[in-house]
């Protein structure tokens, strides 16, 4: 099973709502990942948690928030977005350095939350 | 220049054609070459990856590297209509928790 989960699979907000998105996985990996991509484009990374501590922040404004809870949940909570944050934001997980095996950095993306900022 | 450069198309084709998506890449840190088929606004499914100059088959796909040109590629045999969607390629280091860094993706149309 090489399954993301991400929820919901669409989201419309306005400029002063606060939501969170919400990504799931089960394969025992331990470094997750937020992308957002724009149409026509491809996945920019936002964030990467490695063993549940934040390890890469890409310069993402603070308005997105990322938490790690445990090895299999990664969120994502949004505040104040703009409407040029409307995007398809991705999960990703691949397996963390500890683990064994050559494949470290395979990383498997969730189906995306569709966002869009009014 | 780009860390990976990949020809956007659009690539039209019919339908049992065989489809030659191609990629290259500067950086020879990278040892590890990902295709991933990306349908209209979903989230990009990993097809295949290989970490070795050489072929990998899997069906109707085969993935091809050659680093010494820095240079992969995925062919599509007997290609379907299915198989109409974006094609993204992507390198990365052996290292969790490194980004992977895609090209700009292929968009390819299989007609009937």
């Amino acid at each position: 099973d090489t399954e993301v989960t991400q929820t919901p699979k669409h989201l419309v907000m306005g400029m002063t709502n606060k939501k969170s998105l919400k990504c799931e996985q089960h394969m025992g990996h331990r470094a997750m990942y937020w992308y957002k991509q724009k149409a026509k484009k491809p996945p920019e990374l936002m964030f990467v948690y490695s063993y549940e501590k934040l390890s890469i922040n890409e310069s993402v404004p603070s308005r997105f928030s990322p938490e790690c809870p445990n090895s299999s949940l990664l969120n994502l909570h949004l505040h104040a977005l703009q409407p040029e944050d409307s995007a398809l934001y991705l999960c990703a997980s691949s397996q963390g350095n500890r683990l064994a095996g050559a494949a470290k950095n395979i990383q498997y993306f969730g189906a995306g939350t569709r966002l869009s900022v009014l | 220049q780009k860390e990976v450069e990949q020809d956007p198309g659009p690539l039209s084709v019919p339908e049992g054609a065989i489809v030659s998506l191609n990629c290259t890449y500067s950086n020879s840190a990278f040892q590890y070459f990902m295709w991933y088929r990306q349908y209209s606004r979903k989230g990009p499914e990993l097809l295949m990856y290989t970490y070795s100059s050489g072929n990998k088959e899997d069906g109707r796909f085969t993935a091809q590297v050659d680093k010494s040109s820095k240079y992969i590629s995925l062919f599509i045999r007997d290609s379907q209509p299915s198989d109409s969607a974006t094609y993204l390629c992507a390198i990365g280091r052996n290292q969790a928790g490194t980004a992977l860094i895609f090209g700009k993706g292929t968009t390819l149309s299989v007609s009937s």
